[in-house]
């Protein structure tokens, strides 16, 4: 049982490249997430998915866009690239309940992305 | 704006000793409270949910607690063991799910 999966795990961009990250989660999770973990900051919450080809932004979206166009797939895009989008980024899948995050949330090992 | 604090940002104790961790919040309305541990390198691994009716949770050597009504909770180690080095972060959930920037635990044997 995989869970959740992130590819790739890391990657180096120059500044106006564009990529994509990939999330894949074999649980059945309805709610999918996309955040960014930057040093003392804790973590920031970029763009959510609530069910397949539903998203929503976060605190965070600018410079970023999203894609959820099977269930078990939630797709980050960055468009053209900037030294400030160098971070950890992770997803995590969830089942609903009454709030946003009422369950447990399972999250990826991360890919980290150093953008030069 | 609903703002989350961990102190301290980092904690190291020897082994065997029990040890509390610390979360506040400023909103109090929220859904609930979850306890994750991030080990370096990895994601993060859910230890404890606490619905926001629930005064506290117990899984193991770990019981959180949550007092909505000051805006904290705590999360309570016993008997601490090396493998528990790790950081630990909360998040609350309400609109929008807030983490704390955590606090980097690290048991010395």
């Amino acid at each position: 049982n995989a869970g959740v999966t992130q590819t790739p795990k890391f990657r180096v961009l120059k500044t106006g490249q564009s990529m994509t990250l990939l999330c894949a989660q074999d649980m059945n999770h309805e709610y999918m997430y996309w955040y960014r973990q930057d040093p003392g900051m804790g973590l920031r919450l970029i763009h959510y998915s609530v069910g397949e080809g539903t998203t929503a932004k976060g605190e965070v979206p600018d410079g970023y866009n999203v894609s959820r166009l099977k269930k078990q797939n939630f797709l980050l895009g960055l468009e053209s690239a900037a030294p400030s989008q160098t971070s950890v980024y992770f997803c995590a899948s969830s089942t609903p309940g009454q709030g946003l995050w009422d369950t447990e949330a399972f999250f990826g090992q991360g890919t980290r992305l150093t953008v030069v | 704006k609903q703002e989350v604090t961990q102190i301290p940002a980092a904690l190291s104790v020897p082994e065997g000793e029990n040890l509390v961790l610390n979360c506040s919040f400023t909103d109090s309305a929220i859904y609930n409270l979850q306890w994750f541990r991030q080990d370096p390198g990895k994601g993060l691994t859910s230890l404890l949910l606490i619905q926001s009716s629930q005064r506290e949770q117990t899984s193991g050597r770990l019981n959180a607690s949550l007092d909505k009504s000051s805006g904290r909770s705590t999360l309570y180690i016993a008997a601490s063991q090396p493998g528990d080095s790790a950081t630990y972060l909360c998040a609350v959930c309400a609109s929008k799910i807030i983490f704390g920037s955590g606090t980097r635990l690290s048991i010395r044997p």
